[in-house]
């Protein structure tokens, strides 16, 4: 059971370049869940997907685009990366159907966008 | 809209002190969740808290859960150097069961 996987570990983009992180989870959970991480922020809601066929925005979703491939994959797209998307990006899912189930993290993408 | 504080954003104890990490919610929970994140490392779920006044222990941890369901705390007895890290509080975002707010997290640091 790997849990949650995430790829890539690291990444450096320029301004305006795009690219997909992958998130991938092996629990046969329903929900799944796209964070960033900035300091002094705590974790803020970008995009999540209640179970399969649906993605829903959360807290800061502008500049970014997500695909629920199929159960276990979620997808996270920077379409023309800004400066400011420079954070730590974590991939979460949880089982679903009840806010009382807890939630399983991935190990984070660091990403630097000079 | 909702928010979740906690307090105090940074802490420093000598090892074998006691800490303590207090969140507050704006709103009324249904539950609260506590996670850790080790330096470098993801979070990781510790605890979820339900019913009004609950108490629970962990080994040294011990999470309550206030009497109006608005707030909660996480404290530690005798820290030792394996307790540094952030500890974020969480609970169910109003109107959406299948997303959690979190406070923006207590950094905690030991001095062995």
């Amino acid at each position: 059971n790997a849990g949650v996987t995430q790829t890539p570990k690291f990444q450096v983009l320029k301004t305006g370049q795009s690219m997909t992180l992958q998130c991938a989870q092996d629990m046969n959970h329903n929900s799944m869940y796209w964070y960033r991480q900035d300091p002094g922020m705590g974790l803020r809601l970008i995009y999540y997907s209640a179970s399969e066929g649906t993605t829903d925005k959360g807290e800061v979703p502008n500049g970014y685009n997500v695909s629920r491939l199929n159960k276990r994959e979620f997808s996270l797209r920077l379409e023309s990366a800004a400066p400011s998307q420079t954070s730590v990006y974590f991939c979460a899912s949880r089982l679903g159907g009840s806010s009382y189930n807890e939630q399983f993290f991935g190990p984070g993408t660091r990403l630097t966008v000079l | 809209g909702q928010q979740v504080m906690q307090i105090p954003q940074y802490q420093h104890v000598q090892e074998g002190e006691d800490f303590t990490t207090y969140c507050n919610s704006s709103t009324t929970l249904s539950n609260i969740q506590w996670y850790k994140q080790r330096p470098g490392g993801h979070p990781v779920f510790l605890i979820q808290l339900v019913k009004s006044g609950e108490v629970k222990k962990q080994k040294r941890l011990t999470f309550q859960f206030g009497e109006a369901k608005k707030n909660s705390s996480l404290h530690i007895t005798a820290t030792q150097t394996t307790d540094v890290g952030t500890y974020f509080c969480a609970g169910p975002l109003s109107g959406g069961y299948n997303k959690l707010i979190f406070g923006a997290g207590t950094r905690l640091a030991v001095h062995p």
